[in-house]
Parts: structure tokens; C-alpha cells; sequence
């Protein structure tokens, strides 16, 4: 069965680095995410993105992230200058469409900012 | 903006017994699709069971099924024959079927614990 695939599965930074968290979502999925979930709280919402685009983004995903789709199949998501608060678990999904498919998560991106 | 709401923090059950997860969700929409996702201790997000607001009758996954009351904006999980491997979190998420606000919007878990 097709899966979404993360890397690293986990990383530790010092706080103020840059950290680039990947993903390769399923290969004929079209609206990819990225959540977020702080140890012990629910998953959060960050971005998706379609066509090339930011479809939609929280207010958790201010001018410190960024997210691009580089090469056709890795979908990146870039924390320019990491906070002892971003650590968390991320969470790389995708789906084929919007229209109540299921969104597919992958094993995620523990991220420990020291 | 949607809400979904897990009013049990934390849920026990023994082996083999069954046992009733609640969610209750908040919207102004007709149509839309609600989710109860799996996440084990290794972290992973594990899809279990879906409903589309606009069929009447309750999902089934073998043991798993739900209880979708569409009126009261409920949406319960059903987890029969509990086995030790379903000890997990659980989250219920809802997703809009309008066009451009599909993410999933959950909420904040219950931790079901299966005693054997």
C-alpha cells in the first residue's frame, strides 16, 4: 500500500538554526498538508498546499515557515529560525482531492529544539 | 470555523469488552466528512473509520463502527471485541467538503487504554 514517507524521523537543533523537514507524499496525490502536534495536545493544522501553492494556512504558520514542492515528488516544509516552541511532532499528509477523500498521514517529524 | 470536541480525556476497557469513544462537532455546514484516526505510541496517524454527513447509514470497519446522529452533531466510535493492539489515542476529525477548506480539523483525543 502506497505511504506517505517523512525524513528525518527525528531532529534536534539548536534553537535559532534553520530545519528543513521532508516529505514524499503519495505519488498520485494532488493537495498536500503539513500538521503539527506539541506533545500531549491535538494535531494542528499548518498549511496545504495545490497546484504549487499555499492553498490555505493558520496563524500558526507565520513568516518563519515556508513550504515549497522542489522537485515534483519531496514537499518540503522550512522553519527559518527554530523556537524552543516548535518542538513538536510534524506531520507530512496528502490526499488524491478534495472532495472527502481520505487524507493519509505519514509516521511524522519529531522535531526537539534545545 | 468548526470545533470538534472529545469531552473523555482518558477511556479503559478490558479485553474483548466493547467500548464507546464520543465526539461531538460544531459546524453551519450540510455536507462534510467526519474521521476517527488511530495514533499509537509510535506517533503515527492511522486512519480507522469514515462517514460522509450525507449518508444515513453508520460506517463500518469490522470491529469499529460509529454512531453518526447528524442533528445533534455526534459522532461516536464503537470499538467491539477489544483487543490489546487498539490501545491507542484516538481523534475524531472533521473535514468541510467546500471547495479550498478541506483540512481536517480535530480534536483533542481520548487515550483508550485496554486492560487484559
Amino acid at each position: 500500500e502506497p505511504e506517505v514517507t517523512q525524513t528525518p524521523s527525528h531532529q534536534v537543533t539548536q534553537m535559532g538554526q534553520e530545519v528543513i523537514l521532508r516529505c514524499v507524499p503519495i505519488s498520485n496525490h494532488l493537495y498536500f498538508y503539513w500538521y503539527r502536534q506539541i506533545l500531549g495536545q491535538k494535531v494542528e493544522f499548518l498549511v496545504s498546499f495545490y497546484n504549487n501553492e499555499i492553498s490555505e494556512k493558520s496563524e500558526i504558520f507565520d513568516d518563519q515557515f515556508s513550504v515549497e514542492r522542489p522537485d515534483g515528488s519531496n514537499f518540503t516544509l522550512k522553519i527559518r529560525s527554530t523556537k524552543l516552541e516548535d518542538s513538536a511532532m510534524y506531520f507530512c499528509a496528502s490526499t488524491r482531492a478534495y472532495e472527502g477523500n481520505t487524507i493519509y498521514f505519514g509516521e511524522g517529524s519529531w522535531l526537539t529544539v534545545v | 470555523a468548526q470545533t470538534v470536541t472529545q469531552s473523555q480525556p482518558e477511556m479503559s476497557v478490558q479485553e474483548a469488552e466493547t467500548v464507546t469513544l464520543s465526539c461531538t462537532y460544531d459546524t453551519s455546514e450540510s455536507d462534510y466528512y467526519l474521521f476517527w484516526y488511530k495514533q499509537p505510541p509510535s506517533r503515527q496517524m492511522i486512519l480507522v473509520i469514515r462517514q460522509e454527513a450525507y449518508k444515513q447509514q453508520n460506517a463500518t470497519e469490522n470491529r469499529f463502527s460509529v454512531n453518526f446522529q447528524k442533528a445533534a452533531k455526534s459522532f461516536s466510535l464503537k470499538i467491539s471485541d477489544s483487543q490489546l493492539g487498539d490501545a491507542a489515542m484516538y481523534f475524531c476529525a472533521y473535514r468541510s467538503e467546500i471547495q479550498g477548506a478541506q483540512k481536517l480539523v480535530f480534536g483533542q483525543g481520548t487515550r483508550l487504554t485496554i486492560n487484559p
